[in-house]
């Protein structure tokens, strides 16, 4: 099984901030990585796939980066919006697992 | 509009079963894999299954290999998760998905979500 490891688990930042965050796979998932954002109570909502491509109607601040094992979702200019849990995803090979998730909280 | 809604969860002793179902309307439900992830209290999620756009290949993560069962009725439109054999640790918000990638590749990420349905295993 692919172990995929998301770092920090807690980022307080504030509006206007550049927010990085990385997950790391414990073997080589390039391009099949994607990237969700979750709101408290709610379904996650698909970000990026296959590592850097953004979804439709998804803001332009968000980028994802990376290859191999090693992967950055980037916000640029943190926006209210914007403070939530963040998951990435393989779907390399089964089993589909998930990072454990940053929460972006309010600094 | 694209939607999926689950149907089914609730509380179940340990041992028990429970069989949720999720049906799917505004996309083609017969183009895609469809699967199932779920959340348990405050943690990660965890993707449980998935199943091809004829039913002939499904894929279980371990912890629920010989205890789950996915099917599918694509004149239903529906995706149904049969739960056997519950434990405790199978307590989780139960969302079913739709495959973002179409085609014969099951290995992919997830472009819809329904709500999610609660699934709680106690005493």
């Amino acid at each position: 099984d692919i172990r995929m490891t998301q770092s920090p688990s807690t980022l307080s930042a504030s509006v206007g901030d550049r927010v990085t965050i990385t997950c790391r796979a414990s073997q080589v998932v390039n391009p099949w990585l994607a990237w969700y954002q979750q709101k408290p109570g709610k379904a996650p909502k698909l970000l990026i796939s296959q590592a850097s491509i953004l979804e439709t109607g998804v803001p332009s601040r968000f980028s994802g980066s990376g290859s191999g094992t090693e992967f950055t979702l980037t916000i640029d200019s943190l926006q209210p919006d914007d403070f939530a849990t963040y998951f990435c995803q393989q779907y390399s090979s089964y089993p589909l697992n998930f990072g454990g998730g940053t929460k972006v909280d309010m600094k | 509009e694209e939607k999926l809604v689950e149907s089914g969860g609730g509380l179940v002793q340990p041992g028990g079963s429970l069989r949720l179902s999720c049906v799917g309307t505004g996309f083609t439900f017969t183009s895609y894999w469809m699967s199932w992830v779920r959340q348990a209290p405050g943690k990660g999620l965890e993707w449980v299954a998935n199943i091809k756009q004829d039913g002939r290949a499904k894929f279980y993560v371990d912890s629920v290999k010989g205890r789950f069962t996915i099917s599918r009725d694509n004149t239903e439109k529906s995706v149904h998760l049969q739960m056997d054999s519950l434990r405790a640790d199978d307590t989780a918000v139960y969302f079913c998905v739709r495959n973002k990638l179409t085609g014969d590749r099951g290995r992919s990420h997830f472009a819809s979500w329904g709500p999610g349905t609660l699934v709680s295993v106690s005493t």
